[in-house]
């Protein structure tokens, strides 16, 4: 869905380097997530934001930290990347909705670290 | 906390044929909403279908359909008249309401239709 963009696509990177990862959307959405996906696992959740101000841990938040720097962005950052830290990330967004809520993906990061 | 669990690693179905793909769910909840995402091998995760858990109509998505069981927790998707476009890992997801709406997911299914 082109309507949540994230950059990179791909990254390889070294083990100690920072790196940061950027989520951007035109659904104007106000929430956004941050998940993690390993090889023939679900997706679990890194970090989540309701709004500019609201920043949350998710599940695995360890070793990550996060930025919402506006509605339509939302970065995620590995202050010293480590090799399991290689994984699928995907951002996502939502607002709530008639009594309902259902999160919208972007096309996923592959990140590699050596 | 909740857990997902889909039982079923891997599956095919030739095209044209009816495949279902099972899920279940442990939750003590009783607010909640249910989903399957496709993740073909563009890796782009895609909603199929969503079900809230206080409609005991199950939900349809053109091909796509469910049987929700509630007292039984369990969710399974039907896809009907398989297409070679539906070859993909198939996700079930839960959600519990009003508690940062996080997503939970179940381990995958990898789909295979065959022509």
């Amino acid at each position: 869905d082109a309507d949540v963009t994230q950059t990179p696509r791909n990254r390889i990177t070294k083990t100690g380097k920072r790196i940061m990862l950027e989520c951007s959307q035109t659904k104007g959405h106000d929430r956004m997530y941050w998940y993690r996906q390993d090889p023939g696992l679900g997706l679990r959740l890194i970090y989540y934001s309701f709004d500019v101000k609201d920043i949350n841990k998710g599940e695995i938040s360890d070793g990550y930290s996060v930025s919402r720097q506006a509605q339509a962005k939302f970065s995620l950052s590995l202050e010293s990347a480590i090799p399991n830290q290689t994984a699928l990330y995907f951002c996502a967004t939502s607002v709530p909705s008639g009594g309902t809520e259902t999160q919208y993906f972007g096309p996923g990061t592959r990140l590699l670290v050596l | 906390a909740q857990t997902v669990t889909q039982s079923q690693p891997e599956m095919s179905v030739q095209e044209a044929e009816t495949v279902t793909l099972s899920c279940t769910y442990d939750t003590s909840e009783n607010n909640y909403y249910l989903f399957w995402y496709k993740q073909p091998p563009s890796r782009q995760m895609i909603l199929v279908i969503r079900q809230e858990a206080y409609k005991q109509q199950n939900a349809t998505e053109n091909r796509f359909s469910v049987n929700f069981q509630k007292a039984a927790k369990s969710f399974s998707l039907k896809i009907s008249d398989s297409q070679l476009g539906d070859t993909a890992m198939y996700f079930c997801a839960f959600m519990r309401v009003n508690a940062g709406n996080m997503l939970t997911f179940g381990g995958g299914t990898r789909l295979m239709v065959k022509p």
